[in-house]
């Protein structure tokens, strides 16, 4: 049971590049979630999918795009890469999303660097 | 909206002595309280959450948070802090009908021998 994995766990872009971030889980949770941390910033949420086939806007999107590909994988997606977006980027889960305060697992994080 | 202050940066602390994180929320509707641990290097991982019931709330590893519903306040404590402390601290913030975390600003503990 690896819990939630990312990859990869570095990377390095030029301005206007694109990647595209990869997240799995594997304990059939329903709700997923893209966060960024920056320092003295917490973590801010960028998209979630609270079940399969469905995604969501968080607070800080612009820039950004996702794919809840199927129930296990939750990608993101930066078409055109800028120095702003240079910060740690953390997948989670929760077995679902609405109320009843269900717990976050957090993957290990990408560590993304915008030259 | 809900928002999340966590009112120190960074708490410097010796080993075996006691710490005290702060965390003050807002928000007109319930919520539920949640601390995060990250360690170096690391994701996120769960200390504890209040829900309802007993404010006193006990998590792992020695840690304890009291809810104050007046004081909008949700304080982490530990009384004997150990080296392998160091990490930052997180505390988050859900609405009761909601579904997305907001999350502190965070609070650096530096444990010293």
């Amino acid at each position: 049971n690896a819990g939630v994995t990312q990859t990869p766990k570095f990377q390095v872009l030029k301005t206007g590049q694109s990647m595209t971030l990869q997240c799995a889980q594997d304990m059939n949770h329903n709700s997923m979630y893209w966060y960024r941390q920056d320092p003295g910033m917490g973590l801010r949420l960028i998209y979630y999918s609270a079940s399969e086939g469905t995604t969501d806007k968080g607070e800080v999107p612009n820039g950004y795009n996702v794919s809840r590909l199927n129930k296990r994988e939750f990608s993101l997606r930066l078409e055109s890469a800028a120095p702003s977006q240079t910060s740690v980027y953390f997948c989670a889960s929760s077995e679902r999303g609405q109320g009843a305060a269900n717990e976050q697992f957090f993957g290990p994080g990408t560590r993304l660097t915008v030259l | 909206a809900q928002s999340v202050t966590q009112l120190d940066s960074q708490v410097p602390v010796f080993e075996e002595a006691p710490v005290e994180l702060r965390c003050n929320y807002s928000s007109s509707v319930s919520v539920y309280l949640f601390w995060y641990v990250q360690y170096p290097n690391q994701g996120l991982q769960l200390l504890l959450k209040y829900l309802s019931g007993s404010t006193l709330v006990k998590g792992i590893n020695g840690f304890e948070a009291e809810f104050n519903k007046s004081q909008t306040s949700f304080h982490l404590r530990k009384p004997s802090v150990h080296i392998s402390d160091t990490a930052e601290y997180f505390c988050a913030v859900i609405l009761a009908a909601g579904n997305k975390l907001t999350f502190g600003g965070g609070t650096r503990v530096l444990v010293k021998p």
